[in-house]
Order: C-alpha cells, then sequence, then structure tokens
C-alpha cells in the first residue's frame, strides 16, 4: 500500500508556482520522499527524492517539514507540458526492492 | 528517449498467440523492473530483476513469464493472455535497488 496522501487533482496557471502537496505521516527515519510524474500514456519520470533537507534541481524543489510527516514540490514556472500525474512516494534508498506507486495527483496547468 | 528502449510499442494479440516484450537499457543500472498499468489503475509492480536474479514476483499469473539475460536486457514473454491484461507495460532500471528508477515509453498492449 502506497504510505502517501495527495489531493486527486489541481489546476495551475501557466507561468506561475505549482506548489503539490503530499502527506507521510507515517514516514520512517530511513525513508526518503520521491516524486515522479507521468505524462499521458508515457512512463513515469523521476523529479527529486530527498531525506531531511530541501532540495532543488533543474526540475522541481523539494521542501520537507521539519518533523518529515510531508512535503511540498514546487514547480517554480509552470507550463502546459507539466500536466501530468504526480507521484510522491516514500521507500528506503537502496533497503526495498520496489518502488510502490500510489494513484497519484493530477496536476493541469492551464493558459 | 529516456535510456531504457522498449519494443514494440504497440501490440495487439490473440488470446492463443504468444509474444515478447523487450526492454533494453545502456545507462549501467544493475536492476530491472516490469510494472502493469491498467486503465486508470495505478502501476503494479510484477517483477524486480537485480544482477540478472528475479528478486521479486507479485503473484503474477504464469502466463507473464520474464527472462533477464544479461543486465542491459529485460524480456516479458506472453502466452495465452486474457482481455483484462490489456494495459500499458512499463519496463524500468536502477543502478540500486529503489533508487532513481528510469522507466521506459512502455508498451501498449490489447488482448483481443
Amino acid at each position: 500500500d502506497a504510505k502517501t496522501t495527495q489531493p486527486p487533482s489541481m489546476d495551475c496557471a501557466e507561468g506561475r508556482a505549482a506548489n503539490l502537496p503530499c502527506n507521510h505521516s507515517t514516514i520512517s527515519g530511513n525513508e526518503y520522499v520521491y516524486w515522479y510524474r507521468q505524462i499521458h500514456s508515457q512512463g513515469p519520470q523521476y523529479i527529486i527524492h530527498g531525506l531531511k533537507n530541501n532540495e532543488t534541481n533543474e526540475m522541481a524543489s523539494l521542501i520537507i517539514t521539519e518533523d518529515r510527516k510531508s512535503s511540498t514540490l514546487i514547480l517554480p514556472h509552470a507550463t502546459l507540458r507539466d500536466t501530468a500525474v504526480y507521484y510522491c512516494i516514500v521507500d528506503e534508498r537502496g533497503g526495498s526492492e520496489k518502488l510502490v506507486f500510489g494513484k497519484g495527483m493530477k496536476l493541469t496547468v492551464n493558459p | 528517449e529516456t535510456g531504457v528502449t522498449q519494443t514494440p510499442r504497440h501490440l495487439v494479440m490473440g488470446m492463443t498467440n504468444k509474444k515478447s516484450l523487450k526492454c533494453e537499457q545502456h545507462l549501467g543500472h544493475n536492476a530491472m523492473y516490469w510494472y502493469k498499468q491498467s486503465a486508470k489503475k495505478p502501476l503494479e509492480l510484477m517483477f524486480v530483476y537485480s544482477l540478472e536474479e528475479r528478486v521479486e514476483n507479485n503473484s503474477v499469473p504464469s502466463r507473464f513469464s520474464p527472462e533477464c539475460p544479461n543486465s542491459s536486457h529485460l524480456f516479458l514473454h506472453l502466452h495465452t493472455l486474457q482481455p483484462e491484461d490489456s494495459a500499458l507495460y512499463l519496463c524500468a532500471s536502477s543502478q540500486e535497488l529503489a533508487y532513481g528508477y528510469t522507466f521506459g515509453s512502455g508498451t501498449r498492449l490489447t488482448v483481443v
């Protein structure tokens, strides 16, 4: 079973920041937070992951609360191509043999 | 292209046919995975291979038979499938288990 909770959908205006929330209240100390996204009928794409500290890469920023029970994925300037299903996953890095995908959250970026 | 190539992209097969899905990666990864994604359902893990050995088999029916001849190639052999097996079949690879998966574009399978 997925260990995370995400809203089923969210809309965002093109050019604005998209803040995608995720709750993972049962996360354990050695579990990482991963984000993937899946554009329609394509394979999921890795976005970013983190353990405790906030992380940033060329695609997005990941903000993890101090108690690690929730996180937010930030797309700083959303484009139409960011329309996708976004998956928030928690798992041990290298300690588990599978990533379990939940239902994810559908982000629609509107012009 | 993500570095993980799946062929064919689309496949239509009858219930009595035998076909194979192919996955190839040249990322130097040592783990490979098969996932199934049915319409409006989450991805379901089917098989996991680490260093060419199967380490996970999530109660998948025997009409699906995986093969991993080397660390770069993964196959899914299909025989006597059912219409409910129609789905998007996704292959993924990673350098170490459960870290930074790279997915292929998938094979859209239709069983008629």
